[in-house]
């Protein structure tokens, strides 16, 4: 079935390093692909998104190409911010049943100071 | 803010007991989504609904079940409670035709001791 597989966290960072969070997936068709950010005792929020081969998503910073050839949509930041540390998810939607999406299980991310 | 509102934010009931989560879509959303997140399970689709009618399901449990109002207005009916059903209950709209994102409420917390 559709699936989405990322990096196992917790991923500690100290301000201003370079982040990459790793996402694969496994879909019959050709998804659409997000990456969603939980922080903490809040809901998810779109951090960004892609439709398409190619495309990239950008967003306060982030940012994640659509690579069909590897099945990935890696999430990457050049220099992160304290604020920055949440729980962040990569998704996939079909779009057969609307915008039903399939989660990775969540990386953590901690930024210190 | 998302737009998405639910209700009760926290809940603590007992094994045995039956609790209803209430979802208030987005304005305009026809479509509402029910999402399970646990600590070994992560983000678990549960149900879709669109405008009143079930499209969707996921990995939900005989003892859950849900339901779409006439005003758009979605329950999460849990039942039989387990311990193992202590979790964040998320409720999210969006529209239906297309791959787009997702809008998330702030999620229920439900305890079940």
């Amino acid at each position: 079935g559709d699936s989405v597989t990322q990096m196992e966290g917790p991923v500690t960072l100290s301000e201003e390093a370079f982040l990459t969070i790793n996402c694969t997936y496994t879909a019959t068709g050709y998804p659409s692909l997000f990456w969603y950010v939980q922080y903490p005792g809040e809901g998810l929020q779109l951090l960004l998104k892609a439709t398409k081969a190619d495309d990239k998503g950008s967003n306060k910073g982030f940012e994640a190409t659509y690579r069909k050839e590897t099945t990935s949509f890696h999430l990457e930041k050049g220099s992160v911010q304290v604020s920055d540390s949440a729980v962040y998810f990569c998704a996939l939607s079909l779009g057969e049943y609307g915008n039903k999406l399939v989660f990775g299980a969540g990386t953590i991310l901690r930024v210190k100071s | 803010d998302s737009g998405v509102t639910q209700t009760p934010k926290h809940l603590i009931t007992a094994t045995g007991q039956r609790v209803t989560l209430r979802c208030s879509p987005r304005s305009g959303d026809l479509s509402v989504y029910w999402y399970q997140q646990s600590l070994d399970q992560g983000l678990q689709f549960l149900i879709q609904y669109y405008n009143g009618e079930e499209r969707a399901k996921g990995n939900i449990l005989e003892r859950f079940s849900a339901q779409q109002f006439p005003d758009l207005h979605s329950e999460l009916n849990l039942s039989s409670l387990e311990l193992g059903d202590s979790a964040l209950y998320f409720c999210a709209s969006g529209g239906y035709r297309g791959k787009g994102e997702l809008f998330f409420g702030e999620g229920s917390r439900l305890t079940v001791l």
